[in-house]
């Protein structure tokens, strides 16, 4: 069983678009959403995260909008750049303990 | 300035021949994890440390152990590996049991034959 659908598995946008990537979760025991972004051959780094209080957090290019009553959230990279062209994944945790439960991860190619 | 560091990042080894991949970490946290990724999968936990208490996960294979012998240094062991197993196996660590960020290392890509 999935807990956090992710969509979609691959993107291709052209260089100053917009990508976005969607997420859904079941499990209302989570209160703590970060996203990833792993490059080929490394390890994940952590982007951007989001607690369900705030709707919406921006950092830079990259923005999360989250919905708590539909238990959905994105990502939303703006002016997409060709080095921003890497694997996705976004992860819910709950309050209890740090484990992270994964989507399954959105390969993202910047097109210059 | 690496703060997870993992060695070797490859690792050929050959079916049934045991293998360990030893991970390290500057940052003086608490919790240490390990992972197992596929190709084009995303991490799945093996097992994880705070300090010295170990945790594993319910559908971890019994095929693979993990020592822990101080902060600094984690290390997974893979008893009698199969073509199965291999993946990039990455290691992380968070400062404790909230919601800390967690510092993935580069990751070891193991090969089995």
């Amino acid at each position: 069983q999935q807990q956090v659908k992710q969509s979609p598995q691959s993107l291709i946008v052209q260089k100053g678009g917009i990508s976005i990537i969607n997420c859904a979760y079941e499990n209302t025991a989570f209160d703590y959403f970060p996203w990833y972004q792993q490059f080929p051959g490394k390890g994940p780094a952590l982007l951007i995260a989001i607690r369900p209080d705030v709707s919406e957090k921006k950092e830079g290019r990259f923005t999360i909008s989250f919905n708590k009553s539909a238990k959905q959230f994105s990502l939303h990279i703006m002016d997409s750049q060709p080095g921003d062209s890497a694997t996705y994944f976004c992860a819910a945790v709950k309050a209890a303990g740090n484990k992270l439960t994964f989507g399954g991860g959105t390969r993202v190619l910047v097109k210059p | 300035d690496a703060m997870v560091i993992q060695n070797p990042r490859y690792q050929v080894t050959q079916f049934g021949k045991p293998v360990t991949l030893s991970c390290s970490q500057t940052l003086n946290h608490n919790v240490m994890y390990w992972y197992q990724q596929k190709s084009s999968q995303a991490p799945k936990l093996l097992f994880h440390y705070y300090d010295k208490d170990f945790n594993n996960e319910a559908d971890t294979p019994d095929n693979f152990q993990s020592r822990r012998p101080n902060t600094s240094f984690c290390f997974l062991d893979i008893r009698s590996p199969g073509l199965g197993d291999a993946a990039m196996y990455l290691c992380a660590t968070s400062r404790a049991y909230s919601t800390d960020t967690q510092y993935f290392g580069p990751g070891t890509r193991l090969t089995v034959l």
